[in-house]
């Protein structure tokens, strides 16, 4: 069964570091996604991509952050220069269309920043 | 370091009873609803949808109900397994929207 990847599962960091979080969504999925899920807390919404371009984003995710697809298989999160609120889960996910239908989630990375 | 967490509401049920998860949501303009499940340690995985056309959409073991008129979502599970443990949320979705929000969370506890 086709499923979403990422890397690494875990990544501890010093704040103030650059953070990049990696993803290889299902192959003939066309829009992306970033969410962020604090311990313990719902599952939050950062930023939508199409077309090699953001489609939509939450006020979490400010010129700090950013997006990318490198190539035609990689979606990158990268974070600037991190704090010590940005340790999260960080989920990918990946959908066939966009506003409707299955949006499948990869396993997550953790984010820990000291 | 990491922030203390929202205390989750919990639902334990003894195994083998029905289970009913509860879920408001805010917008009235979503129309696409979603019932994730996730497992400790694990991204969300998918239950079952329902668009606002339907008020009642049925899986295997599970039925998801839609009230628009008080914004209101629930996911009942048949037969409830250990299995079943973990935590669900609900999701919401719109039409000319490129996102899902979530719901925060209930966990359920099933009882041997």
């Amino acid at each position: 069964e086709p499923e979403v990847t990422q890397t690494p599962s875990h990544q501890v960091t010093q704040m103030g570091q650059e953070v990049i979080l990696r993803c290889v969504p299902i192959s003939n999925h066309l829009y992306f996604y970033w969410y962020r899920q604090i311990l313990g807390q719902k599952v939050e919404f950062l930023v939508s991509f199409y077309n090699n371009e953001i489609s939509e984003k939450s006020e979490i995710f400010d010129d700090q952050f950013s997006v990318e697809r490198p190539d035609g298989s990689n979606f990158t999160l990268k974070i600037r220069s991190t704090k010590l609120e940005d340790s999260a889960m960080y989920f990918c996910a990946s959908i066939v269309s966009g506003n409707t239908g299955e949006l499948f989630f990869g396993e997550g990375s953790r984010l820990t920043v000291l | 370091g990491e922030s203390v967490g929202l205390h989750l509401p919990t639902l334990s049920v003894q195994e083998g009873d029905n289970s009913i998860i509860n879920c408001a949501y805010s917008n009235s303009a979503s129309d696409y609803f979603i019932w994730y499940k996730q497992e400790s340690g694990k991204g969300p995985q998918f239950i079952i949808d329902i668009r606002s056309n339907m008020d009642k959409r049925q899986g295997q073991r599970v039925t998801v109900l839609l009230n628009k008129t008080v914004k209101h979502l629930s996911l009942q599970i048949a037969a409830t397994q250990p299995g079943d443990s973990a935590v669900y949320f609900c999701a919401e979705g719109s039409s000319g929207t490129y996102k899902y929000i979530f719901g925060t969370g209930t966990r359920l506890k099933v009882l041997a």
